[in-house]
């Protein structure tokens, strides 16, 4: 069954610290990877992508995450986290000729200032 | 500006009522999703359609309704048959057949029945 695990419900860091979300999907094929950002009282948003070429991908605000097959993973990272950083996080996958994408649970990250 | 919105922002429905939520997007994407999100469960596609009159059910879609006579609009209505509808709902568009599928969000509506 095609499915995304994102074990980190709830994460807590304080500024500067570094960030590392964890992201495991199940589906068959060639996979398109993304991460979503929802802040506070805003659209969700794509913070980056991966559909091919170098697995380590960079995104807005600091954010890079890296596609390492063999794990099926796509984890999440950013070396030094700001306030600003407080948001939900959402990974997804879905297929490279499909239409739907399928998310995962989310991971709420607050940052202490 | 182009982007999706959606309307109402927050909704209140009595119990046993339909209520239909409004989506619309000038990106002139073909695609169109309704998601549902509930804390701690991410995002759950509800309905989904790919091109105008035309339109397949998600995981979640029973209780719920949708329509896409235009390709600019894809209202949801969620009916009375509807078990648990307090959520927030999100609708999203995207352009099928590029190298990768990046969809799009609107605002949300957060619909509360009473």
């Amino acid at each position: 069954a095609q499915s995304v695990s994102q074990h980190n419900h709830h994460v807590i860091l304080s500024e500067a610290a570094s960030l590392e979300l964890g992201c495991n999907y199940s589906y068959g094929g060639t996979v398109n990877l993304f991460w979503y950002v929802q802040y506070p009282g805003q659209h969700l948003q794509l913070l980056l992508k991966y559909f091919s070429g170098d697995p380590l991908v960079k995104g807005i605000k600091g954010f890079e995450a890296e596609f390492i097959k063999s794990k099926f993973s796509f984890n999440l990272r950013k070396p030094s986290v700001q306030w600003s950083d407080t948001a939900e996080y959402f990974c997804a996958v879905g297929g490279s000729s499909a239409s739907k994408i399928i998310f995962g649970s989310g991971t709420r990250l607050s940052i202490r200032p | 500006d182009g982007g999706i919105t959606q309307s109402p922002k927050y909704l209140f429905r009595k119990e046993g009522q339909n209520v239909t939520l409004s989506c619309e997007q000038n990106l002139n994407h073909d695609a169109m999703y309704w998601y549902r999100q509930d804390p701690g469960q991410g995002l759950r596609l509800i309905y989904y359609s790919q091109i105008v009159n035309d339109f397949q059910k998600g995981d979640i879609a029973e209780g719920y309704s949708v329509s896409r006579e235009k390709k600019e609009s894809f209202p949801l209505t969620v009916t009375s048959a509807q078990k648990n509808p307090t959520a927030f709902y999100l609708c999203a568009s995207s352009t099928p057949g590029l190298p990768y599928n990046e969809q799009f969000f609107g605002p949300g509506t957060r619909l509360t029945v009473l």
